[in-house]
């Protein structure tokens, strides 16, 4: 089976600007997370789709934004860019949602550069 | 909310065991404890994950106390290839059927030679 897939992989943005970073599941996996990792903060939550709904969601404002299509694959959007958005964006999927025995399969990720 | 705590880093030479815990005081009841291993410039990799007790794999070791409030990653004789940043990851129920997932805050081990 083919891997988790993310596009772009590199990404330069501008203050104010908005992005869309995209995120292709695992064959067959229904759960789509995403997670911002950055030296300072680490690996943080940003939210989970199952099933085209958003499950569960982190402490992220409302400029963080995501989606699911009915064949699985997610979407995420930053809107109005702030120089703290710079950092890693993780995708990973599994084929339940929550946290019971919950294996997640991480992307390469898409760095995102504000200037 | 719950927290999680690891050692910041950890040096080890070729062919020892390695402990690497984790500190979680809130997981939630239902919830499991994973660890990844994450390379530079490349997404986590999974590499065990348990409930209670001791688990093991082909690469690791898992040990859990009755109270779930931390967890022990153990890798037997690592290689300078273990040379990584390991993370426990555990959910955090919010709500009915709703989950935060919380990452440590990762530990970079380097084997030496």
């Amino acid at each position: 089976k083919a891997g988790v897939t993310q596009t772009p992989r590199y990404l330069i943005k501008t203050r104010g600007q908005q992005v869309t970073l995209s995120c292709s599941p695992i064959s067959g996996h229904r759960s789509v997370s995403w997670y911002q990792q950055t030296p300072g903060q680490g690996l943080q939550f940003l939210f989970e789709y199952f099933s085209e709904t958003q499950r569960n969601k982190g402490n992220f404002p409302g400029r963080f934004s995501g989606r699911q299509f009915s064949n699985s694959r997610s979407e995420m959007n930053v809107s109005t860019l702030e120089l703290g958005d710079s950092a890693l964006y993780l995708c990973a999927s599994s084929e339940i949602s929550g946290g019971v025995g919950n294996e997640q399969f991480f992307g390469p990720g898409t760095r995102l550069t504000v200037l | 909310l719950a927290k999680t705590t690891q050692p910041i880093s950890m040096d080890s030479y070729e062919g020892q065991e390695v402990n690497i815990t984790c500190s979680h005081n809130n997981i939630a009841t239902n919830d499991y404890i994973t660890w990844y291993q994450q390379f530079p410039s490349q997404g986590p990799r999974f590499i065990i994950q348990g409930y209670k007790t001791k688990v093991t794999n082909e690469v690791a070791s898992l040990f859990i106390p009755a109270d779930r409030k931390s967890s022990t990653l153990s890798l037997p004789r690592v290689s300078l290839s273990d040379t990584a940043v390991y993370y426990c990851l555990v959910g955090d129920m919010v709500g009915p059927g709703t989950y935060k997932y919380i990452f440590g805050t990762g530990t970079r081990l380097k084997v030496l030679a």
